[in-house]
């Protein structure tokens, strides 16, 4: 079946801007993550979906930042006003939800903010 | 808090040598442990985990890894290195149980180059 699939693969954009960054997980799949891969700093947790229930947002680095899951399928990951520093590797991994499962992740999103 | 520690950020060894990249965890409760690899140009790929049962455990490709409570570790091996598995090397580890959030908590990674 399909895997994880982001896109676009690789987004640049000015200093200020908006962007948002897609997340397709697997079918089937009711917990959905978003992770940031930088250099310096590997990589740490942004977002996570269970189900329908409240997502945790712990891991967000700032209220610029935002994230949806539509329909318990797909998400958007919302950068508004992007600084330099918020240039990484977006990844979006999701599994079963359950303890222990595994989580598959997508190839990511590459965002270079000039 | 959990944290992950991989001592080494990069390793090197020969083809046919063995490898052996280190993990060690911190957390209240013994967790759920991962290794990722992450080969040039591709998304990350699950390699092997420890949730219960066998404290030794054996993945993808010829690696396997051993949970030691006592040390709180989770060291990668594999007998005989490949020039194929030259790549990032991830440990990572997420609360057991249910309820719980099942975020991972990343280790920095370790850059493994195989010489041929």
């Amino acid at each position: 079946g399909a895997g994880v699939s982001q896109s676009p693969s690789n987004k640049v954009t000015e200093k200020g801007k908006d962007v948002e960054l897609r997340c397709d997980p697997i079918s089937g799949h009711t917990a959905l993550y978003w992770y940031r891969q930088s250099l310096g700093q590997g990589l740490e947790f942004l977002i996570y979906f269970q189900g329908n229930s409240a997502p945790d947002k712990s891991g967000l680095p700032s209220d610029r930042f935002s994230a949806e899951r539509t329909g318990g399928s797909v998400s958007t990951l919302t950068i508004q006003r992007t600084q330099q520093e918020d240039s990484a590797v977006y990844l979006c991994a999701s599994s079963r939800g359950l303890a222990g499962n595994t989580q598959y992740f997508g190839p990511g999103t590459r965002l270079t903010v000039l | 808090a959990q944290s992950v520690t991989q001592l080494g950020s990069h390793v090197s060894v020969s083809e046919g040598a063995l490898v052996l990249l280190r993990c060690n965890y911190s957390s209240s409760v013994p967790p759920y442990l991962f290794w990722y690899v992450q080969y040039p140009n591709q998304g990350l790929q699950l390699l092997l985990k420890y949730t219960t049962g066998a404290t030794l455990v054996k993945g993808i490709n010829g690696f396997e890894a051993e949970f030691k409570k006592s040390e709180t570790s989770f060291h990668l091996t594999k007998p005989s290195a490949h020039m194929s598995d030259a790549a990032e090397y991830f440990c990572a580890v997420s609360r057991p149980g249910a309820g719980n959030n099942r975020k991972l908590i990343w280790g920095l990674g370790t850059s493994l180059a195989v010489n041929p």
